[in-house]
């Protein structure tokens, strides 16, 4: 079984348009995460949810919007594409945000390429 | 703001090596982790550390937890070419979190 799985794998759109990557885990974790890493393979958190709530979001545009249904899924929204949003995304969870209950398990990644 | 320095940013060794890599921040953190990231694939946890001063291994993997809380350090004994990969330092304390910019490993056999 998959511990924290991403829904596309590979995601090639156009400019302008609107696409949502799902992040779901079966650890029974209460945090989730979602990362970006660019063409140099910097990491870069975006976004974290406890419990279904917002803890931290980073300097993002607000063309992204998670959106947390469930303790147990994180989605990430984009709308109105651009360029510069081709990128790996990551989805993560843990049990906590401190401690050994901050330790991260990441996903397979989603490659998103706009053209 | 904090800054994070990871190095080196590349290393290139034969097989049966030893390998050495570092972090150094300007803060002070309660946890250093350290993630290796195969290609294509999300990162995976190597070592955690939550103590100043802690050293932990893991196989043929040792890591350190700074005195300071400003700094760790990541050694490969005998490397093998399945430790190919981008390794990452992860400092956090409570609800902030970063990554390193990443240590990208060769072993040439």
């Amino acid at each position: 079984d998959t511990a924290v799985s991403q829904t596309p794998k590979y995601l090639v759109t156009q400019m302008g348009n609107d696409k949502s990557i799902k992040c779901e885990q079966n650890l029974g974790h209460d945090t989730m995460y979602w990362y970006k890493q660019d063409s140099k393979k910097f990491l870069k958190i975006m976004f974290s949810y406890n419990n279904k709530e917002l803890i931290i979001n980073e300097t993002v545009p607000n063309r992204f919007s998670p959106k947390s249904p469930d303790k147990a899924h994180l989605n990430l929204h984009i709308n109105s594409l651009e360029l510069g949003d081709s990128a790996v995304y990551f989805c993560a969870s843990s049990q906590g945000t401190s401690g050994i209950r901050g330790e991260q398990y990441f996903g397979p990644g989603t490659r998103l390429t706009v053209t | 703001g904090q800054q994070l320095n990871q190095s080196p940013q590349s290393m290139f060794i034969q097989e049966g090596e030893d390998v050495s890599m570092n972090c150094t921040s300007s803060s002070i953190f309660n946890t250093w982790l350290w993630y290796k990231q195969d290609p294509g694939e999300g990162p995976v946890l190597l070592i955690a550390l939550y103590k100043a001063g802690e050293l932990t291994s893991n196989g043929r993997l040792t890591a350190q937890f700074g005195i300071t809380r400003k700094d760790s350090f990541l050694n490969i004994s005998a490397s093998i070419p399945s430790d190919v990969g981008i390794y990452f330092c992860a400092p956090n304390t409570g609800n902030q979190f970063y990554f390193g910019t990443g240590t990208s490993l060769t072993v040439i056999p």
